[in-house]
């Protein structure tokens, strides 16, 4: 079974403030793969990163950043500096590798709204 | 862009009226997938095909049947509509290699009345 957690379902903030999503994961295979995705309010899913199970390093692209911590099953992004055009629902995801199942889980997602 | 397209992309339809959506790829990839999306809910998994021919359920399957007779068509069926499978739904490909990411179509509003 697996399972992804983003406790979160609405977070505000006003621009320019710092903000972090929570992703916490349950699994029991040791290779396995994390995601998150971005739905803006024009509804496409948009791909942001993935990460390994046996990467953890941190890893930072412009304004996003992750933070992989297998100790706490966690996978957190943190918009820095956030903008208006960050406003939108953001997905974890979990993916298991072995045989047939690459079932793609979702968390329920993490509703962001940044004000001018 | 991924090649994926989802037909049709809004559906009105009956209570107890069968429907059938379709998600259709030009990029050859293995795996495909529906999901409904709900509010509160995120997106959960109904179907995923690992092949033609080759199903099998997620955590939403009941009250939808699935196909996949090729590999670039993958058709998500209602057998009888209820008012609770009113959703957007979502087909989503991926390549066969371990840790590939999804590619998502632009989704289908179905209302079911």
């Amino acid at each position: 079974a697996q399972k992804v957690t983003q406790a979160q379902t609405e977070i505000s903030v006003v621009e320019k403030e710092d903000v972090t999503l929570d992703c916490v994961y349950e699994t029991r295979d040791t290779t396995y793969y994390l995601f998150w995705y971005k739905q803006p309010p024009s509804g496409e899913l948009v791909f942001l990163i993935r990460r390994n199970s046996f990467d953890e390093q941190n890893e930072i692209s412009g304004r996003y950043s992750w933070n992989f911590q297998k100790s706490t099953s966690s996978f957190n992004f943190t918009i820095t500096a956030s903008q208006v055009v960050d406003s939108a629902v953001y997905f974890c995801a979990l993916s298991e590798a072995q045989g047939n199942d690459y079932k793609l889980s979702f968390g329920a997602g993490t509703t962001v709204t940044v004000r001018a | 862009d991924a090649g994926i397209t989802q037909s049709p992309r809004h559906k009105v339809t009956e209570t107890g009226t069968p429907v059938t959506l379709r998600c259709h790829q030009t990029e050859n990839h293995r795996y495909m997938y529906w999901y409904r999306q709900d509010p509160g809910h995120g997106l959960r998994l109904i179907h995923y095909s690992y092949g033609v021919k080759d199903t099998d359920k997620g955590e939403v399957s009941d009250g939808y049947s699935v196909s996949r007779s090729k590999t670039e068509d993958f058709l998500l069926t209602l057998e009888s509509a209820t008012s609770s499978q009113t959703s957007v739904y979502f087909c989503a490909i991926r390549p066969g290699t371990a840790g590939a990411e999804a590619f998502f179509g632009q989704g289908t509003r179905l209302t079911v009345v």
